[in-house]
């Protein structure tokens, strides 16, 4: 069985100030990670993956993770709030053990930007 | 191109009554899942349909939800005899061989049952 924790239900920074958002999973075989962000009223969109290639991933608007198997954590971070970038967050896991490809979300944070 | 659509965006319905949620994926992407996030339970995954293949309903919570994919695209989420507990945003999302593991996600159908 896979599961996903998010330290954090609501994180809150100044513009301009870094942003780390905590993700650690459990996995029985490697895992597939994602990171999502949901503004309001609106679906998920990726915005980025590690899929067993490199460790540091890059994704949009500025975002990066970094997988460390050591620590099984998938962290979110951006140098420099924006924001546009208050949202809520989700991690999610991946792996053969459940139906296809089907996605275990963490119970997600919101990040809040102050100006 | 066009993403993964879903109708209606917001439903409101009365207890006891059945209600149809619809996905149209993206075309050409032959799996579909069929997610409930729900202040409660976060996102939780019901259904997963993958081409003409059986689909995998592990994560229907209740005999009172069902699904089906016509057509290897649109697909129905039914839910019968709604309960206020049902009240949540269902979210669709489809992926392909060619997108690995990333699934795209639809905007979501927010049901309330009074």
């Amino acid at each position: 069985a896979q599961s996903v924790t998010q330290l954090g239900s609501h994180v809150s920074v100044s513009e301009g100030a870094l942003v780390l958002l905590r993700c650690n999973y459990s996995s029985s075989v490697p895992p597939y990670l994602f990171w999502y962000v949901q503004y309001p009223n609106q679906g998920l969109q990726l915005l980025l993956k590690y899929t067993s290639a490199a460790t540091l991933v890059k994704g949009i608007n500025g975002f990066e993770a970094e997988f460390k198997k050591s620590e099984t954590s998938f962290h979110l971070t951006k140098p420099s709030a924006h924001m546009s970038d208050a949202a809520e967050y989700f991690c999610a896991v991946s792996d053969l053990g459940g139906a296809g490809n089907m996605l275990t979300f963490g119970g997600g944070t919101r990040l809040m930007v102050k100006p | 191109g066009a993403g993964v659509s879903q109708s209606p965006s917001n439903k409101v319905t009365e207890k006891g009554k059945d209600v149809e949620l619809r996905c149209d994926p993206i075309s050409g992407h032959t799996a579909l899942y069929w997610y409930r996030q729900s202040l409660g339970q976060g996102l939780e995954f019901l259904i997963y349909f993958q081409g003409n293949s059986a689909p995998d309903k592990s994560g229907l919570p209740s005999d009172r939800f069902s699904a089906e994919r016509t057509g290897g695209s649109v697909s129905t989420l039914t839910i019968q005899r709604t309960q206020q507990e049902d009240s949540a945003v269902y979210l669709c999302a489809s992926s392909s061989s060619a997108t690995g593991r990333e699934q795209y996600f639809g905007p979501g159908t927010r049901l309330t049952v009074t």
